[in-house]
């Protein structure tokens, strides 16, 4: 099953913005990026989906460079309330040729004032 | 009106027993999941399943039995509890499973069940 590598942990001050980074080596051809945010006690959010290049949306940037190997989502101006986990999710092929859904481990972000 | 929900949100039982954990979506979505996240917040699929049929099965013991009458629903029953089992569970639906074509779909998730096995 492909592997995808994030940091486990990242600290920020209110109003910077913060790069979280996804690694992706064997994503497949077709395959897409998303990135989920999770708040204690909740299930995760959709925040932003992209294939390559640059996306944005009112919440978050997503900038995959042409390789595709790796992503990472910029979020501008944090706030308190951003702190939360964030998933990097890529579609994967595995050895066998079935593919299924790979959810990153996760980066808790914490935002401090 | 809540897109995705599970039953029960808590859920504490005894090793050996047999437990389920409902889910249902109101969003006319054609694929449902089952995820399990453990304590150190790795969120891991466990079942995928596209207009009632089971698309992704990944490595979960046979103790696990999902369950979909229909495609709004997607249930989990687990039998014979063991320790490990404890973590979170999460259900969730996306309009369609996407892999074909490379784009995952949005997924809409529940808002878990915690599941202790004592």
């Amino acid at each position: 099953l492909a592997k995808t590598t994030q940091p486990i942990s990242m600290d920020s001050y209110e109003g910077q913005e913060v790069n979280i980074t996804c690694s992706h080596n064997n994503i497949a051809t077709n395959d897409y990026i998303t990135w989920y945010q999770q708040f204690p006690s909740q299930g995760p959010r959709f925040i932003i989906q992209g294939y390559k290049t640059k996306v944005t949306n009112e919440v978050a940037s997503l900038f995959i460079p042409a390789d595709r190997k790796s992503s990472t989502l910029s979020l501008p101006r944090v706030s308190l309330s951003d702190t939360a986990v964030y998933y990097c999710l890529v579609g994967a092929s595995m050895d066998t040729g079935r593919r299924a859904l790979t959810f990153g481990s996760g980066t808790r972000l914490q935002v401090q004032p | 009106d809540t897109a995705v929900s599970q039953t029960p949100k808590y859920l504490v039982t005894q090793m050996g027993n047999d437990k389920s954990i409902k889910c249902e979506q109101n969003l006319g979505h054609d694929t449902m999941y089952w995820y399990k996240q453990d304590s150190k917040k790795f969120l891991k699929i466990m079942f995928s399943y596209n207009n009632k049929e089971l698309i992704i099965n990944e490595t979960v013991p046979n103790r696990f039995s999902p369950k979909s009458p229909d495609k709004a629903h997607l249930n989990l029953h687990i039998n014979s509890l063991e320790l490990g089992d404890s973590a979170v569970y999460f259900c969730a639906s996306s309009q369609d499973l996407g892999l074909a074509g490379g784009r995952t779909d949005t997924q809409y998730f529940g808002p878990g069940t915690r599941l202790t096995v004592l």
